[in-house]
């Protein structure tokens, strides 16, 4: 499968515990992107990379979110002291840089998260 | 602020019909637009896209088109299949910048048999 992946698809946790995800992209890709998705909304942006650099993060990446890709492969977005609030679908997608490609993402099936 | 609007949150077309998904921009920096299809439990796919140098981009029976002074597109399915029920999302692309793609909230098509 040349898709991208994300672990785990689903994980419900209690209040105040820490959670992460992870992604791998597709091998050639070298940006990564993380958006959230809630109920009745499109994608949001969260943050991105280009290979092992993150670039750009949203407002709504508080300091409780922290992302890394650390060998500019796979990523991982850690939550650290859950909120109901962060319940929502983290999406995780991969594109190539330059003109044509940068704009058509290629998205992982998602991570969905239910904070208790 | 929303700066990709999707008004119809759900559209519902009978079989063989045509089904027409419409979205409004607001920032002009926006020149590459994309709509992506999402079944439930899986991430969005990407379906068509369109450069603002182009005003129409048809991909079998999926036609974008675009209206750059009225800040509007469109996807036309033409003939709409029960397998085409899925939410639709409009995205847009500044490729100028390193801002990512903008998403609008979504249409749910559900096409009737």
């Amino acid at each position: 499968d040349t898709g991208v992946s994300q672990d785990p698809r689903h994980k419900i946790t209690k209040r105040g515990q820490n959670v992460t995800f992870r992604c791998d992209p597709i091998s050639e890709h070298n940006r990564l992107y993380w958006y959230r998705q809630t109920l009745g909304q499109g994608p949001e942006f969260l943050t991105y990379f280009q290979n092992e650099a993150q670039l750009e993060k949203s407002r709504l990446l508080s300091d409780r979110f922290s992302a890394e890709r650390p060998k500019g492969s796979f990523s991982t977005l850690e939550i650290q002291r859950t909120e109901q609030g962060d319940s929502a679908m983290y999406l995780c997608a991969s594109s190539r840089t330059g003109h044509r490609f940068a704009g058509e993402l290629f998205f992982g099936e998602g991570s969905r998260l239910t904070v208790l | 602020d929303q700066q990709v609007k999707q008004n119809s949150p759900s559209l519902s077309v009978q079989e063989g019909r045509i089904s027409i998904l419409n979205c409004d921009y607001t920032n002009s920096m926006f020149d590459y637009f994309l709509w992506y299809k999402k079944y439930p439990a899986e991430g969005p796919t990407f379906l068509i896209s369109i450069s603002s140098i182009k005003d129409k981009n048809e991909d079998g029976r999926f036609t974008v088109f675009l209206n750059k002074s009225a800040k509007h597109l469109s996807l036309h399915i033409v003939p709409s299949q029960p397998g085409d029920s899925a939410v639709y999302f409009c995205a847009a692309w500044d490729p100028s910048g390193n801002t990512p793609l903008v998403f609008g909230k979504g249409t749910r098509l559900s096409v009737i048999a």
